[in-house]
């Protein structure tokens, strides 16, 4: 069946470091992908998508490419700040079976 | 636009007894999901809602049920809670196929004691 294998977190970074979380996926068909954020005491928020192949979601500094050929989406952001402290889902929707697979999440602490 | 509403946010129910949680999604949405979020687990799937039919379901037992009204509202009941059953519990609402993405409540925080 259709899987979402994300980085084992915590990634600790500094302020202005570079940031990429890696996730890659199994899936029969073309699945939509997407990244969410969870932060403290609140529920997961959309961060970014991206529909077909080749496609790049951005949103906020954060950017992520569906590479079909390697089936990743990695999530990258060039300059991370204290206020990006969170758990990144990666997650993918199968169009068939109408079903959401996400990761196990992988929280980033970054650092003043 | 109103967001996905989660009532209630907090909840402390004793070993045995029943809890009933309820979801309202956003305006135009007729998707409904339910997920379980535990710090060892992690983000776990419930099950799904659309047209209130109830079209996918996860690995949970007999106790876990949910419905869905012509509203499309959503309410999800746990029966004879276990210490097990304490975490918090995540509503989700999209359109139809999802492509879109969901929008999460804020979610429900339920202890067990």
């Amino acid at each position: 069946g259709d899987s979402v294998t994300q980085m084992e977190g915590p990634v600790t970074l500094s302020e202005e470091a570079f940031l990429t979380i890696n996730c890659t996926y199994t899936a029969t068909g073309y699945p939509s992908l997407f990244w969410y954020v969870q932060y403290p005491g609140e529920g997961l928020q959309l961060l970014l998508k991206a529909t077909k192949a080749d496609d790049k979601g951005s949103n906020k500094g954060f950017e992520a490419t569906y590479r079909k050929e390697t089936t990743s989406f990695h999530l990258e952001k060039g300059s991370v700040q204290v206020s990006d402290s969170a758990v990144y889902f990666c997650a993918l929707s199968d169009q068939g079976t109408y079903k959401y697979i996400f990761g196990t999440g992988t929280r980033l602490k970054v650092l003043a | 636009k109103a967001g996905v509403t989660q009532t209630p946010r907090y909840l402390i129910k004793t070993r045995g007894q029943q809890v009933t949680l309820s979801c309202s999604p956003i305006s135009g949405h007729r998707s409904v999901s339910w997920y379980q979020q535990t710090p060892g687990q992690g983000l776990q799937f419930l099950f799904e809602y659309f047209s209130e039919t109830q079209r996918n379901k996860g690995n949970f037992p007999g106790r876990f049920s949910g419905r869905q009204f012509s509203n499309s509202r959503s309410e999800m009941n746990v029966s004879t809670l276990e210490l097990g059953d304490s975490a918090l519990y995540l509503c989700a609402s999209s359109f139809p196929g999802g492509e879109a993405g969901y929008t999460f409540g804020s979610g429900t925080r339920l202890t067990v004691v």
